[in-house]
């Protein structure tokens, strides 16, 4: 089970540290992923994790502004968003990835960017 | 990386198949046997139904299948069934990232 938190809303600008807690599964074991989705449009994969956490890769929208990282003794899942911006409003769903698909999803968390 | 081309609708009765077909390039679909298949229904999360271009996972309905051909992969329904409404997306792996299809929308008539 995948569970997000951190929701809200923010700024243009602003800054918001989204989080995923990870259970019924070995959480080290696994890559782990964000993914997002604009209000009425279509999946984006933003990032994803290594198991130990040392190779990050990320979409060119964000790169550079996002930051995935994960603490495996919590079993815990993160994405800081800095500088964001209007085109970042999504839900954004953490992902269980298992070598070359996600198969398990969590619920998601609404990002919304407006002033 | 642009998104993989889908149809935008696709429909059908009760009992009868339809195809759903996710069209990309060299560098993602044709490259690799790693396209996988996911089905939204409204407020909810995405939910796995096919990986690897044919694998199913288990719970998945066996009227669930996939292929690929060159460039395009493709996901049948045999035998649609009214809870199979919803959206559809293809994704593919690119050698080190990720990229989803435009979405189908599944209308059971």
């Amino acid at each position: 089970q995948l569970v997000e938190s951190g929701e809200g809303l923010v700024q243009p600008g602003g800054s918001l540290r989204l989080s995923c807690a990870a259970s019924g599964f070995t959480f080290s074991s696994y890559w782990m992923s964000w993914i997002r989705q604009a209000p009425g449009k279509g999946l984006e994969w933003v990032a994803n994790i290594e198991k130990d956490g040392n190779e990050k890769n990320y979409v060119d929208s964000v790169r550079g502004r996002f930051t995935i990282s994960r603490d495996n003794a919590k079993n815990s899942l993160y994405l800081q968003m800095n500088r964001l911006r209007a085109e970042d409003t999504a839900i954004y769903y953490c992902a269980k990835y298992d070598f070359s698909h996600f198969d398990s999803w969590g619920q998601g968390a609404l990002v919304t960017v407006s002033s | 990386q642009s998104a993989l081309t889908q149809p935008r609708s696709v429909s059908g009765s009760p009992g009868q198949s339809v195809t759903i077909s996710c069209t990309g390039t060299s560098s993602d679909v044709g490259a690799f046997n790693y396209v996988s298949w996911y089905q939204q229904h409204p407020g909810k999360a995405p939910k796995l139904m096919i990986y690897n271009v044919t694998e199913r996972p288990s719970g998945v309905p066996a009227r669930f299948s996939g292929s690929k051909s060159g460039n395009t992969a493709s996901l049948t329904i045999s035998g649609l069934q009214a809870e199979d409404e919803a959206d559809y997306y293809c994704c593919s792996f690119t050698g080190r990232l990720y990229v989803f299809g435009t979405a189908t929308e599944v209308t059971v008539l």
